[in-house]
């Protein structure tokens, strides 16, 4: 089967610094990606997804950057904030089927 | 509004006692997902079903079953024969395609 991996556990950052969370996939077939957020007790959050027709993608506050050459995805988020403490997942959608195949996630602290 | 709902929340089970979780959408999603979350971990794939009344299994399936009688609505139960069923539970659904998966809020089962 996949697997979608994570170089990071726990991530602590202060309030107003940038945030980079890395995730490595081992399906380069894999054509879709996404970021999740979740916080405690919670459902998992979309926060952004990307094709791999693309390195790269943003939206507020957050950028998604794929390197399918090495079978990298990371999320940046910028000016990070108290609001942004929670797991961040990142998410593959393999090419035999309709499946997502998530990572172990990585825990992101803001500290004030 | 649209979206997909978890119930119960939380849920007590005596060992030995079998226990539907219900996850219904009203998002006309194809595809639906039931995950199972232990603390500290990523989202493990129990089954999915890509359309009404087909489902597979996914990596621990196990003790567990499920239907999908209507394209809104897919039960999980957990049987008396999953050794180890205290966890988070999250159900998912989504398109056919790269689109990403919504969740729900999950339910959170203890076996006492």
């Amino acid at each position: 089967g996949e697997s979608v991996g994570l170089h990071l556990p726990t991530l602590s950052v202060q309030e107003g610094d940038n945030s980079i969370i890395n995730c490595a996939y081992s399906n380069s077939a894999s054509d879709y990606f996404i970021w999740y957020k979740q916080e405690s007790g919670k459902g998992p959050q979309f926060i952004i997804d990307i094709r791999s027709n693309m390195d790269k993608r943003q939206g507020q506050r957050v950028t998604v950057l794929l390197n399918k050459t090495v079978k990298h995805l990371s999320l940046q988020i910028a000016a990070t904030q108290p609001g942004d403490s929670a797991v961040y997942f990142c998410a593959e959608k393999g090419d035999t089927g309709n499946q997502f195949y998530f990572g172990t996630g990585t825990s992101l602290t803001v500290i004030p | 509004d649209g979206g997909i709902t978890q119930s119960p929340k939380y849920l007590f089970r005596k060992e030995g006692q079998n226990v539907t979780l219900s996850c219904e959408q009203n998002l006309n999603h194809d595809a639906m997902y039931w995950y199972r979350q232990d603390p500290g971990q990523g989202l493990r794939l129990i089954y999915y079903s890509q359309i009404v009344n087909d489902f597979q299994k996914g990596d621990i399936a196990e003790g567990y079953s499920v239907s999908r009688e209507k394209k809104e609505s897919f039960p999980l139960t957990v049987t008396s024969a999953q050794k180890n069923p205290t966890a988070f539970y999250l159900c998912a659904s989504c398109f056919w395609g790269n689109t990403e998966a919504f969740f729900g809020q999950g339910t959170r089962l203890t076996v006492v």
